[in-house]
């Protein structure tokens, strides 16, 4: 069955700090992946998607992600992160956007 | 563009009514529509996925009957929370699939907060 893990339920990094946001996925094939953001209250932000080709990928926000095939992971990564970063982060998979339970991130001054 | 709204951002309703939002691709045909729900700190649930001018496909454990989809046009999908109670209570998301796109990308509205006293 597909599916879609986000291990890390919060995270709390100060505001400069790199981030790294976990993802895995369970899949039959090479799936569709991507990362959303959600403000409070709001919907959904596309920060990247991953179809094919060149792995990395780099998204809006200064966030990229990198697929992994044999890790089975897509991780998005943000190199200094700002206080407007604090929000929860989606990762999705496949034709039918199955989603991770979600990563909050709080940004510490 | 592949701008997709929702109306109304939020409502407020008695127990027993039904409330019926809407999901509109502003800039684009929408073949395909998904209706979601989320709750409070808890990530999406995938409710059910509607073609225009065909029934709606449901999820397991999504009752039909409660929740009647209609998508009877490109760019317009309803839901309708029928005898709504305070359960159903919840934040409710549509997104649209465009037609003709490659990779089925999904692009989503911002939401319908609804809460049933």
């Amino acid at each position: 069955a597909q599916s879609v893990t986000q291990p890390d339920i919060h995270i709390t990094v100060s505001e400069g700090a790199s981030l790294e946001l976990r993802c895995n996925y369970s899949y039959g094939a090479t799936p569709y992946l991507f990362w959303y953001v959600q403000s409070p209250g709001q919907g959904l932000q596309l920060l990247l998607k991953y179809f094919s080709g060149d792995t990395l990928v780099q998204g809006i926000k200064g966030f990229e992600a990198e697929f992994k095939r044999s890790q089975s992971s897509f991780n998005l990564r943000k190199p200094s992160v700002h206080w407007s970063d604090a929000a929860e982060y989606f990762c999705a998979v496949g034709d039918d956007m199955r989603f991770g339970a979600g990563t909050r991130l709080t940004v510490k001054p | 563009g592949a701008v997709v709204s929702q109306h109304p951002s939020r409502v407020i309703c008695k127990s027993g009514t039904s409330v019926k939002i809407e999901c509109r691709s502003l800039d684009f045909q929408a073949t395909t529509m998904f209706w979601y729900r989320q709750f409070p700190k808890k990530s999406l649930m995938l409710m059910a996925t509607s073609n225009e001018g065909s029934k709606a496909t449901y999820e397991q454990g999504v009752e039909k009957d409660k929740f009647l989809i209609n998508h009877a046009s490109l760019t317009l999908s309803t839901l309708t929370v029928t005898s709504a109670h305070p359960e159903d209570s919840s934040f409710y998301i549509c997104s649209a699939r465009e037609m003709g796109r490659p990779y089925n990308e999904q692009f989503f509205g911002p939401g319908t907060r609804l809460t049933v006293l």
